[in-house]
């Protein structure tokens, strides 16, 4: 299995609401992330997990609050995000070994979410 | 901060022709990589390249780690319609995982 699956494919919510996207992967890789994209931008970067600890926080708001409950899941829940917050919500996932593997991430199809 | 420079911004070529794309940082990186990314799907990886000097290909695509380590280039052969994406180069230069993204190549091809 070299996949990376991400649900919900698409996600309407309201500001007040409460809601988790959620990433998968057994490929047996140690690290897993998440990105935020814009159109036509490139991917941004929000967390990184090594080993199911979070490792890499880029100062994103705590309205996003991710969880690696072990090594093949991950999710990021949501709670009074704003209209701006709407995007494609990427999950990634590599080795997670210093070296050659560990930035080799292979991308899950995004969550695309938006904010009403 | 770290920035990848990739040019071109966008290319509409013939089918058939042949595609060149490049990035270039300010700093010297220790990974480069290229994905391409269709519309409402994530991006996909297609060459990794790791020691300057590399030279990889992957099919129609070549891909080289520039000699100084501050560049790279993807070369696309004889370009079909299912080539029509973004491409972005990435590149890293701690070895922790935290990629640096190019502004991506927006890449039509005309049948």
């Amino acid at each position: 299995d070299t996949e990376v699956t991400q649900t919900p494919k698409h996600l309407v919510m309201g500001m007040t609401n409460k809601k988790s996207l959620k990433c998968e992967q057994h490929m047996g890789h140690r690290a897993m992330y998440w990105y935020k994209q814009k159109a036509k931008k490139p991917p941004e970067l929000m967390f990184v997990y090594s080993y199911e600890k979070l490792s890499i926080n880029e100062s994103v708001p705590s309205r996003f609050s991710p969880e690696c409950p072990n090594s093949s899941l991950l999710n990021l829940h949501l709670h009074a995000l704003q209209p701006e917050d709407s995007a494609l919500y990427l999950c990634a996932s590599s080795q997670g070994r210093r070296g050659v593997s560990y930035n080799e991430q292979f991308f899950g199809p995004g969550t695309r979410l938006t904010v009403l | 901060g770290q920035q990848l420079n990739q040019s071109p911004q966008s290319m509409f070529i013939q089918e058939g022709e042949d595609v060149s794309m490049n990035c270039t940082s300010s700093s010297i990186f220790n990974t480069w990589l290229w994905y391409k990314q269709d519309p409402g799907e994530g991006p996909v990886l297609l060459i990794a390249l790791y020691k300057a000097g590399e030279l990889t290909s992957n099919g129609r695509l070549t891909a080289q780690f520039g000699i100084t380590r501050k560049d790279s280039f993807l070369n696309i052969s004889a370009s079909i319609p299912s080539d029509v994406g973004i491409y972005f180069c990435a590149g890293d230069s701690r070895n922790t995982g935290k990629l640096i993204f190019g502004q991506g190549t927006t890449l039509q091809v005309k049948p």
